[in-house]
């Protein structure tokens, strides 16, 4: 089993432009979850899916969407982005509840 | 709402030396309290939770209600601990929580040869 995986690993994007960072699980998992990791902040829950079709805003969900088409797949947007969009994205996926959480091995974006 | 509360940015021993890593919380309800580890290069991955009370690489933490505290510790640490700890807490079961963590700012920790 791949676990969860993540495309791409690095992007460089300027101001403004749009990209869709993509998630995928072959465990099964209802649950996904995007989140950012900034230096001294931690990991920060952007959005959040309960199952497929579904999504939910999390802590710092401005600036990003969400779709969730297929059970395995959680993609993440940025319409337009922002150089305070510069950040290490990870995402992960679980059995929901008080369960462990896989995570994926993160993107690295720097908006210029 | 909850929150987690990692005090120490960064933590340095040497080899063979206790460590602690601290983590503080507040909740009013009877969450649960996760480790998560990320060494250098790989993703995140749970090192324990409270529930199950288990010792993960001679590592162990124990949740005290009264200070809100989930300290992870070890009492001989080795290089290969070298690596940035997350403490977390879920709300705990039932609920609409939906498996939502809370995570603290984490901690560097760097054993020394």
């Amino acid at each position: 089993n791949a676990g969860v995986t993540q495309t791409p690993k690095f992007r460089v994007l300027k101001t403004g432009q749009s990209m869709t960072l993509l998630c995928a699980q072959d465990m099964n998992h209802e649950y996904m979850y995007w989140y950012r990791q900034d230096p001294g902040m931690g990991l920060r829950l952007i959005h959040y899916s309960v199952g497929e079709g579904t999504t939910a805003k999390g802590e710092v969900p401005d600036g990003y969407n969400v779709s969730r088409l297929k059970k395995q797949n959680f993609l993440l947007g940025l319409e337009s982005a922002a150089p305070s969009q510069t950040s290490v994205y990870f995402c992960a996926s679980s059995y929901g509840g008080p369960t462990q959480q896989y995570f994926g091995p993160g993107t690295r974006l720097t908006v210029t | 709402a909850q929150r987690v509360t990692q005090p120490e940015k960064l933590l340095s021993v040497f080899k063979g030396a206790p460590v602690e890593l601290k983590c503080n919380y507040s909740y009013s309800g009877s969450p649960e309290l996760f480790w998560y580890v990320q060494y250098s290069r790989q993703r995140l991955q749970l090192l324990l939770r409270h529930i199950s009370r288990e010792s993960i690489k001679g590592f162990t933490a124990d949740l005290n209600k009264g200070e809100t505290s989930f300290h992870l510790k070890k009492p001989f640490a080795q290089e290969e601990d070298s690596a940035m700890y997350y403490c977390a807490l879920h709300p705990g079961a039932g609920g609409t929580s939906y498996g939502k963590l809370t995570f603290g700012q984490g901690t560097i920790l760097t054993v020394h040869p």
